[in-house]
């Protein structure tokens, strides 16, 4: 059965520490791994897709990395702007970028 | 440039009752597609409208229906609600069915 499971479930990390975000998915026919950022009682923000293993996208602090079981997300020097949930999901099939199976998400809290 | 806009943003409904939600996608996107996701979780995958047809379906009941209609806006109805129906619901739309989806701020339900 295709999954994705998101750890830790929760992050607590002071300004400038660096860390990571796992996201292991057992998936056949992957078309897309997709990263989101959740704040509290708004709707997900799309951050990143990755499509194969080897690839890497960043985007200010964050940077999202792509293996054949996992992806990271890399938060460098994180600010407490950057406390948030992250979400990661795969899309399979035709419907790729729009049927997404989301993992738990991982709350980060930045504290300064 | 709007984003996906959705009414009402928050609704409280007695179990047993019928509730509609309502979505408008981003400037010059055709799909939408719903989710459900429940407070600490991640959403789950209710429904996609490409072209007015439901196109794919998650693993949700009848009591959940939608609609599309010409101008790409859409609709998610739910009958006969459970308390375990609350929930925010959340719409997101893309440029075809099969690529990126960018969500709204949700619908907060809540069912008592």
């Amino acid at each position: 059965e295709d999954q994705v499971t998101q750890s830790p479930e929760a992050l607590r990390l002071q300004e400038g520490e660096s860390s990571s975000l796992n996201c292991s998915y057992t998936v056949s026919g992957l078309r897309g791994l997709f990263w989101y950022r959740q704040d509290p009682g708004k709707g997900p923000e799309f951050l990143f897709t990755l499509y194969s293993a080897g690839e890497e996208k960043e985007k200010e602090r964050l940077k999202a990395t792509l293996t054949k079981k996992e992806s990271f997300l890399h938060i460098t020097a994180p600010k407490p702007e950057d406390s948030a949930t992250y979400l990661c999901a795969f899309g399979k099939g035709k419907a790729a970028g729009n049927k997404l199976t989301f993992g738990g998400g991982t709350r980060v809290l930045v504290k300064p | 440039d709007a984003g996906v806009t959705q009414s009402p943003t928050h609704l409280i409904k007695t179990r047993g009752q019928q509730v509609t939600l309502r979505c408008s996608p981003k400037s010059g996107h055709d799909t939408v597609s719903w989710y459900q996701q429940a407070l600490g979780q991640g959403p789950q995958f209710i429904f996609q409208y490409y072209e007015e047809e439901e196109r794919q379906r998650g693993n949700f009941p009848d009591r959940f229906s939608g609609h599309q209609f010409p101008n790409y806006s859409s609709e998610l109805n739910v009958n006969a609600l459970l308390l375990g129906d609350s929930a925010l619901y959340l719409c997101a739309s893309s440029l075809g069915p099969g690529n990126t989806i960018y969500f709204g701020e949700g619908s907060w339900l809540t069912v008592v």
